[in-house]
């Protein structure tokens, strides 16, 4: 079975908070590829982020850090020192090497900071 | 860099109307396209991608179709819309005809049916 899950449908902080959006992922596949995407108010879909299962290499981009745990299944994505303008539902998404290469996206975490 | 271009980005409509969306890519040559629908509540559902002209692949079983009449432009249509087709449609591009490269999504259609 293939599978994203974000058990977290709702995060509140407060600004200059860290945050953590968790993704766990099932899949049978060797090969495949993780995502995270940004979706503000104005709902356009934007992407973060791409990793492949081969790469376990943690990545930062400025305030943003994402954690890719194999041992998991994990795809964690850390704010740093939050603020107002990352209020959006975030995506985490899988798409396999295999036959069924289409996206199979988790129902995504709201996250509000608040001023 | 591609862009990703729909329109309209509203749109009010009575039941039984007809729809056409469409969606145009810049910045690259033989994408793979994808329409998906988000309903509130925001999973995303894929309804159809297509791999090059006049290729469709339908994912969900409705009263939508999609067209691709030339290799950057992407068109959702119905004949007769009915209220649970409301929603927000994103078109998704990936550059160069890989499954496995990053969809790019455009700023998406709203489309509300009363």
């Amino acid at each position: 079975a293939q599978k994203v899950t974000q058990a977290q449908t709702e995060i509140s902080v407060v600004e200059k908070e860290d945050v953590t959006l968790d993704c766990v992922y099932e899949t049978r596949d060797t090969t495949y590829y993780l995502f995270w995407y940004k979706q503000p108010p104005s709902g356009e879909l934007v992407f973060l982020i791409r990793r492949n299962s081969f790469d376990e290499q943690n990545e930062i981009s400025g305030r943003y850090s994402w954690n890719f745990q194999k041992s998991t299944s994990s795809f964690n994505f850390t704010i740093t020192a939050s603020q107002v303008v990352d209020s959006a539902v975030y995506f985490c998404a899988l798409l396999n090497a295999g036959n069924n290469r289409k996206l199979i996206w988790g129902l995504g975490t709201s996250l509000a900071v608040n001023p | 860099s591609q862009t990703i271009h729909q329109w309209p980005a509203t749109l009010v409509q009575p039941v039984g109307s007809p729809l056409s969306l469409e969606c145009t890519v810049e910045g690259t040559s033989n994408p793979n396209l994808y329409w998906y629908r988000q309903a509130a509540g925001r999973g995303l559902q894929l309804l159809f991608y297509s791999v090059g002209i006049g290729q469709i692949s339908s994912e969900v079983p409705q009263n939508l179709s999609a067209s691709r009449p030339q290799d950057r432009q992407f068109i959702l249509s119905s004949k007769k819309l009915l209220l649970s087709d409301s929603g927000f449609y994103l078109c998704a591009s990936t550059s160069g005809g890989s499954f496995t490269n990053t969809q790019y999504f455009g700023p998406g259609t709203r489309l509300t049916v009363l």
